[in-house]
């Protein structure tokens, strides 16, 4: 059974960092591009990052950009995200998220964890 | 960037077809074929149930359809049922930046 599971995320004080992490299993890990998107009951789903199956090639929302970084441990089996300077509207549920594509991102997410929830605040 | 836009609410009985919509720009939906949805249940994590605007991953019903013309997405779902209550999510590759998703801000579907 494809499984991703998060963990990380707790409560954080704004400027705080945090670090994110997924655990794969199921499936081929190291073929696939991977993603992380973020959930508010205000915002709704927010795409936040990707990488390529090599973790070769990275993006990032502008809202996250040079605050984020996106990495993976292919003989883990884990995704991680960094998470600098943060900020109330950082506040989130995060997922971790597989994609459809093998080796590029294609935004199609096919499977997804169950989240782990961040929270800035003083 | 513009989040993608959908109706906020939709609603039919069961056994009634509805079509949620999903409206972009050149540069999003109607650039590529990287158009998916998503459903979610509460609580839940979202479920992919179409991808490249009209493929179903294996497994989903094929009560779902979708389909694109110019700058807006649109799901189908046929024959709804009690199950189908939830929000549906559409996204969309976009080459405005290097490579960037939009979402839709969600619509809310009650099956009455």
């Amino acid at each position: 059974e494809v499984q991703l599971v998060e963990s990380g995320g707790t409560l954080v004080q704004p400027g705080g960092s945090l670090r994110l992490s997924c655990s794969a299993s199921g499936f081929s890990f190291g073929s696939y591009a991977m993603n992380w998107v973020r959930q508010t009951p205000r915002r709704g789903l927010e795409w936040v990052s990707s990488l390529s199956s090599s973790g070769g090639s990275t993006y990032y929302a502008e809202s996250v950009k040079g605050r984020f970084t996106i990495s993976r441990d292919n003989a883990k089996n884990t995704l991680y995200l960094q998470m600098t300077s943060l900020r109330a509207e950082d506040t989130a549920l995060y997922y971790c998220a597989k994609d459809l594509a093998e080796l590029w991102p294609e935004g199609s997410f096919h499977v997804w964890g169950q989240g782990t929830m961040v929270t800035v605040s003083s | 960037q513009s989040a993608l836009t959908q109706p906020a609410s939709v609603s039919g009985s069961p056994g009634q077809s509805i079509t949620i919509s999903c409206t972009g720009t050149r540069s999003d939906v109607g650039d590529y074929d990287h158009v998916s949805w998503y459903q979610q249940h509460p609580g839940k994590a979202p479920k992919l149930i179409i991808f490249d605007i009209t493929k179903r991953p294996s497994g989903v019903s094929n009560r779902f359809s979708a389909s694109k013309s110019g700058d807006t997405a649109s799901l189908t779902i046929s024959g709804l049922q009690a199950e189908d209550e939830g929000d549906y999510y559409c996204s969309a590759y976009t080459s405005s930046r290097p490579f960037h998703v939009l979402f839709g801000g969600g619509t809310n579907l009650a099956v009455l």
